[in-house]
């Protein structure tokens, strides 16, 4: 159980396009899922935090109109960077967490961004 | 900053032999979680403690979480080269479900 899928895995794109990412909840309701992203030999760090019908919240540093999200279902939330540059390309992973109170987030497989 | 100190950033053992990594914060935590991550993949999920003082095996992983609630370690027995991979930390507050990654320790387990 708690499988998270993410769609695409891997993506490279032009300098200026838009690239959107899918996260989806596979046999649970994530009332909540995040989204990281990770450069090489580092750790995550949180951009935003995604509840079901409402607005994401953003970490300090990371820009809401670049990196748009949108969780319109209890089991997919989808990140779109808009005009990629070559410094957008990362790693970028969501997790979703359970709903009724629970603290654990199971984590999507990440999707590798490269943007030329 | 971060909020969780993660240690050692790096660790390079024979198979066989024990390691131990450690998780410190000045931050009062509800729970604390435990990551494995390989290359181009996801973190998995290897525990979540929340009880202050709990001890959870995992065949041969223990986990601690701390009396305090602020720190944790990851102890591995007789580690084998399926083991290597990066380790993270990350704890949750309850007010808001966020959790604050520590820096993560590269482990590498040589035959």
């Amino acid at each position: 159980g708690a499988v998270v899928s993410q769609h695409p895995s891997r993506v490279i794109c032009k300098s200026g396009t838009s690239v959107k990412i899918e996260c989806r909840s596979l046999d649970f309701q994530a009332t909540t899922m995040f989204w990281y992203r990770q450069f090489p030999k580092q750790s995550l760090m949180l951009m935003a935090t995604s509840n079901e019908g409402s607005k994401a919240t953003y970490e300090q540093g990371v820009e809401k109109d670049k990196f748009l999200i949108n969780h319109a279902s209890l089991t997919l939330s989808t990140l779109t960077v808009t005009s990629a540059h070559p410094e957008d390309s990362s790693f970028y992973i969501c997790s979703a967490r359970e709903g009724a109170g629970g603290e654990t987030q199971y984590f999507g497989p990440g999707t590798r961004l490269l943007v030329l | 900053t971060q909020l969780l100190e993660q240690s050692p950033q790096f660790l390079s053992i024979q198979e066989g032999e024990n390691l131990t990594v450690y998780c410190n914060s000045s931050s009062v935590f509800s729970s604390l979680q435990w990551y494995r991550q390989e290359p181009g993949e996801g973190p998995v999920l290897l525990v979540t403690v929340v009880t202050g003082g709990e001890v959870k095996k995992l065949k041969r992983l223990t986990f601690q979480f701390g009396d305090a609630r602020k720190d944790s370690s990851l102890h591995i027995t007789a580690a084998q080269p399926g083991d290597t991979g990066l380790y993270l930390c990350a704890g949750a507050r309850s007010n808001d479900y966020k959790l604050s990654f520590g820096a993560g320790t590269t482990v590498t387990v040589r035959a």
